[in-house]
């Protein structure tokens, strides 16, 4: 089967740091997405790995280790915007994309 | 370019009826899948279709959920005989090509049954 797990709700200060972990455990693997999604709106693509390392982005990373089924993804310079439920999705073999549960973050003033 | 485009936007029908949702992905997109999110809930895959392969069912909860993609295009999602569980925004989205290109959403149908 695939399983896919985030923690469900995090919270940090503006201007902080905060790093979303995501855990998976599937039939093969082809790449790990990252998606955000505001409430009431449509998820939008963030991030993309495929191989081992930190993909960097403006002021979001993405970490993923393949050996060890694990990613994070790293948000830096937390804007009130950022706030939002923070998707991770991995491609099996068989390329169909499948979500975890999300987890939502609240930043605060 | 446009986006993904789904309709309708909002969908009422009592328990029973059957509906059809509307997607028009991205033009030149080869993948395209469904997608249902319940409130507060992450994203429940249903179907996927790539190019003019048999599409990838199984993710459909039964018998009275079907979807068919006519000439590598618009796709349309029916649900028969309409159940109150089966609530929930249904989202479509489309890819480039089914390998390590990103899903762009469509903003969904939301569906409520009575």
């Amino acid at each position: 089967g695939q399983n896919i797990d985030q923690p469900t709700e995090m919270t940090a200060t503006e201007g902080a740091i905060v790093q979303i972990n995501c855990t998976y455990q599937t039939s093969g693997f082809n790449g790990l997405f990252w998606y955000q999604q505001h409430a009431g709106e449509a998820p939008t693509f963030l991030s993309y790995n495929v191989l081992d390392g930190l993909e960097e982005k403006g002021r979001f990373s993405s970490f993923l280790s393949r050996s060890k089924g694990y990613s994070y993804l790293l948000l830096k310079e937390l804007q009130m915007k950022d706030s939002a439920s923070y998707l991770c999705a991995v491609t099996p073999a068989s390329y169909k994309l499948i979500f975890g549960s999300g987890t939502r973050l609240l930043v605060r003033p | 370019g446009a986006g993904v485009s789904q309709s309708p936007s909002n969908k009422v029908t009592e328990k029973g009826k059957d509906v059809e949702l509307r997607c028009d992905p991205i033009s030149g997109h080869t993948a395209l899948y469904w997608y249902r999110q319940s409130l507060g809930q992450g994203l429940e895959f249903l179907i996927y279709f790539q190019g003019n392969s048999a599409p990838d069912k199984s993710g459909l909860p039964s018998d009275r959920f079907s979807a068919e993609r006519t000439g590598g295009s618009v796709s349309t999602l029916t649900i028969q005989r309409t159940q109150q569980e089966d609530s929930a925004v249904y989202l479509c989205a489309s890819s480039l090509t089914a390998y390590n290109s990103p899903l762009h959403f469509g903003n969904g149908t939301r569906l409520t049954v009575t």
